[in-house]
C-alpha cells in the first residue's frame, strides 16, 4: 500500500521555540494531507486540511497562527508548532489519501511533541 | 451529517477468546467503511475494509461484514492474540479524497496470556 512517512518521530523543545513537523508521500501524490492531534488513550482530533498550493482549512478551535501548516508540493506537507507551550505536548499524526472515491487513507508514523 | 459509533473500551480479553468490537454508522449516499489498527506510539494503519453492502473485509484473522440494514461494520476475531493489543478505530468515507475520514472514537483492546 501507499506510504506516508512522518518526521521526526519525536521531538523535545524548550517553551517559546518552534518546531517543524514533515509528512511526505512516498509513491503517491497527495493534493490534500491531513494533520490529526491525539491526547493519552483519546480518539483522533482533525486539526487541518492541508491543499497544495493554498491556505490550509482548520477546524472550529484550532489557532491556525500557533500551527502553521504549509503544503508547497503535491508529496510534502508541514505543521510548525510557534511558540510551543507545555500544553501543546501531544501525539501529532498526518495522513493522506490517494485521489479517488471512497479510498483509505494513509497514516504517517506520528510525532511525539514534548515542550518542557 | 456523517458519524460513527463504536463501542466504549476499554475491552480485556484473555488470549483466544473470541473478539466482538461494534460499530455502527450514520452516512448520506452509500459509504465506504474501515477498520484501523493503532499500535502503541504508533501512526493508524489500515486493518481491512468493504465498501459496499455485504462485502466483507479481512485480514489477519479480523473479519468485518458490511450491513445496510443495520448500518453496521462490527469487528471479529475468533481467537485473539496478545500481540492484538492495540486501539481501534472504526471510520467511514462518502467522498473523494480530499475530504477526512470520519472515525469513530476507537476501542482499546487489551490481551492478557
Amino acid at each position: 500500500g501507499a506510504v506516508v512517512s512522518q518526521h521526526p518521530s519525536w521531538v523535545i523543545c524548550k517553551s517559546g521555540t518552534s518546531v517543524k513537523i514533515e509528512c511526505r508521500s512516498l509513491d503517491f501524490q497527495a493534493t490534500t494531507m491531513f494533520w490529526y492531534r491525539q491526547f493519552p488513550k483519546q480518539s483522533l482530533m482533525l486539526m487541518a486540511t492541508s491543499n497544495e498550493g493554498s491556505k490550509a482549512t482548520y477546524e472550529q478551535g484550532v489557532e491556525k497562527d500557533k500551527f502553521l501548516i504549509n503544503h508547497a508540493s503535491l508529496t510534502l506537507s508541514t505543521l510548525t508548532v510557534t511558540s510551543a507551550h507545555p500544553e501543546d505536548s501531544s501525539f501529532y499524526i498526518c495522513s493522506a489519501r490517494d485521489l479517488g472515491v471512497n479510498t483509505e487513507a494513509f497514516f504517517g508514523q506520528g510525532t511525539r511533541l514534548t515542550v518542557v | 451529517g456523517n458519524s460513527v459509533t463504536q463501542m466504549e473500551g476499554p475491552v480485556t480479553l484473555s488470549e483466544e477468546a473470541f473478539l466482538t468490537i461494534n460499530c455502527t454508522y450514520t452516512a448520506t449516499g452509500y459509504p465506504s467503511l474501515f477498520w484501523y489498527v493503532q499500535y502503541p506510539g504508533e501512526g493508524l494503519q489500515l486493518l481491512l475494509k468493504a465498501t459496499k453492502a455485504d462485502d466483507k473485509g479481512s485480514n489477519k484473522g479480523f473479519e468485518a461484514t458490511y450491513r445496510k440494514e443495520t448500518t453496521s461494520f462490527h469487528l471479529e476475531k475468533g481467537s485473539v492474540q496478545v500481540s492484538d493489543s492495540a486501539v481501534y478505530f472504526c471510520a467511514l468515507s462518502t467522498n473523494s479524497g480530499n475530504t477526512p475520514l470520519v472515525f469513530g472514537k476507537g476501542t482499546r483492546l487489551s490481551v492478557i496470556a
